[in-house]
């Protein structure tokens, strides 16, 4: 087990390029997280994955904002034209649900996104 | 929605000392689960304790407990015998447990130094 993985670690971009985040999951977590943190904020919830279905996504997911989960297996967030504001640190957690206990979600290091 | 509040921004304590930080949450919901993360400086997100909202019992991992308050809506995480690779920020966090999205929703954190 070699924990969520996230790639890059860094990216800076400028205004209107299209950036993409790759997610590895812990193997064997069937549910996946997205999240975006901002300088000074708590992380807050972006969308979320079951196996390959998405089964949720926030109000803050424009449409701009697209994410996959072929096969279930990794993830990959996709930002297009992106914009200043874009400039965040983009989280990336896992989870396996188990009978009778707290499901417990574990983060990736993260990728940072700085936008020009 | 649910909300998650941390009133204190930054906190210091002497090494080998202790300190507890405050995280209070509103929430209609009767079952959930409370966490509390640490994030180091430009390190990834680590669990650091989580406690279910139906049991009583506060939850315990060696030098970090909780006092956990449920008609108070309050969860605050004592830290004992502080060592200075406590120092982090720490964010407290909720989901429900209900449902198949267990999304956190979390507050803005506290900036721990630990001050030798």
């Amino acid at each position: 087990d070699t924990g969520v993985s996230q790639n890059p670690r860094h990216k800076i971009t400028k205004r209107g390029q299209n950036v993409t985040f790759r997610c590895d999951p812990i193997s064997e977590h069937n549910r996946l997280y997205w999240y975006r943190q901002t300088l000074g904020q708590g992380p807050e919830f972006l969308t979320y994955f079951q196996n390959e279905a998405q089964l949720e996504k926030s109000r803050l997911l424009s449409d701009r904002f697209s994410a996959e989960r072929p096969k279930g297996s990794f993830s990959t967030l996709e930002i297009q034209r992106t914009e200043q504001g874009d400039s965040a640190m983009y989280l990336c957690a896992s989870s396996l649900p188990t009978s009778g206990d707290v499901e417990t979600q574990y983060f990736g290091p993260g990728t940072r996104l700085l936008v020009l | 929605a649910q909300t998650v509040t941390q009133s204190q921004p930054e906190m210091s304590v002497q090494e080998a000392e202790t300190v507890t930080l405050s995280c209070t949450y509103d929430t209609s919901e009767s079952d959930y689960y409370l966490f509390w993360y640490k994030q180091p400086p430009s390190r990834q997100m680590i669990l650091v304790i989580r406690q279910e909202a139906y049991k009583q019992q506060n939850a315990t991992e060696n030098r970090f407990s909780v006092n956990f308050q449920k008609a108070a809506k309050s969860f605050s995480l004592k830290i004992s015998d502080s060592q200075l690779g406590d120092a982090a920020m720490y964010f407290c966090a909720y989901s429900d447990s209900g449902g198949s999205n267990y999304k956190l929703t979390f507050g803005k954190g506290t900036l721990l130094t630990v001050n030798p």
